[in-house]
């Protein structure tokens, strides 16, 4: 049971270059999300999937897209990288019992945009 | 709109010391919250959570968080700190309960001194 994987783990890009970040989760969890972590700034929702064949915006999604693949994969692409989207970027999932919305995160994204 | 607020952005303690971090929280609906941990170099992992019952909620590695609904805060406490609790700790609360999305506030870096 890995839990929430996602690559790669690192990824430098010129500014312009495209890329897409992959997650996967093998808890059988409807809900997935997409943040970033910007120093200072805490963990900003850029998409989310509430269940398999839906996306939302979250809170800052500019320059980026996602696509949930089935329900256990969801990725984010850069179409155009921008220096501004230098971050650490974190897939999540979540299974929505009751009250309880505990999410799941995997072990991050470090790209850096020059 | 539900919001969420860390007033202390930096904290340092030494070794043995007791621990208490600020959350305070606007939120309009069924008052679920959370405390994340991300340690040096990893993903976040839960700490502790509240939905309801006891006020008074026991997370994992000695760590507590008291939910104080006339205060709208959900302090994170630990009487004794140790080396090993150096990270970054994030409180959160449900954006919307039909879509499992958190809100996380900006972030407190601990650092204990050995």
């Amino acid at each position: 049971n890995a839990g929430v994987t996602q690559t790669p783990k690192f990824q430098v890009l010129k500014t312009g270059q495209s890329m897409t970040l992959q997650c996967a989760q093998d808890m059988n969890h409807n809900s997935m999300y997409w943040y970033r972590q910007d120093p200072g700034m805490g963990l900003r929702l850029i998409y989310y999937s509430a269940s398999e064949g839906t996306t939302d915006k979250g809170e800052v999604p500019n320059g980026y897209n996602v696509s949930r693949l089935n329900k256990r994969e969801f990725s984010l692409r850069l179409e155009s990288a921008a220096p501004s989207q230098t971050s650490v970027y974190f897939c999540a999932s979540s299974e929505i019992v009751g009250a309880n919305n505990e999410q799941f995160f995997g072990p991050g994204t470090r790209l850096t945009v020059l | 709109a539900q919001s969420v607020s860390q007033h202390n952005h930096h904290v340092i303690l030494s070794e043995a010391a007791s621990l208490e971090l600020g959350c305070n929280y606007s939120y309009g609906g069924t008052v679920n919250l959370f405390w994340y941990v991300q340690y040096p170099g990893q993903h976040l992992q839960l700490l502790l959570k509240y939905f309801s019952g006891d006020p008074l909620v026991k997370g994992i590695k000695g760590f507590e968080a008291e939910f104080i609904k006339s205060k709208f805060s959900f302090n994170l406490r630990k009487p004794s700190v140790q080396w090993s609790d150096t990270a970054e700790y994030f409180c959160a609360v449900p954006g919307s309960s039909n879509t499992g999305k958190l809100i996380f506030g900006q972030g407190t870096t601990l650092q204990v001194k050995p």
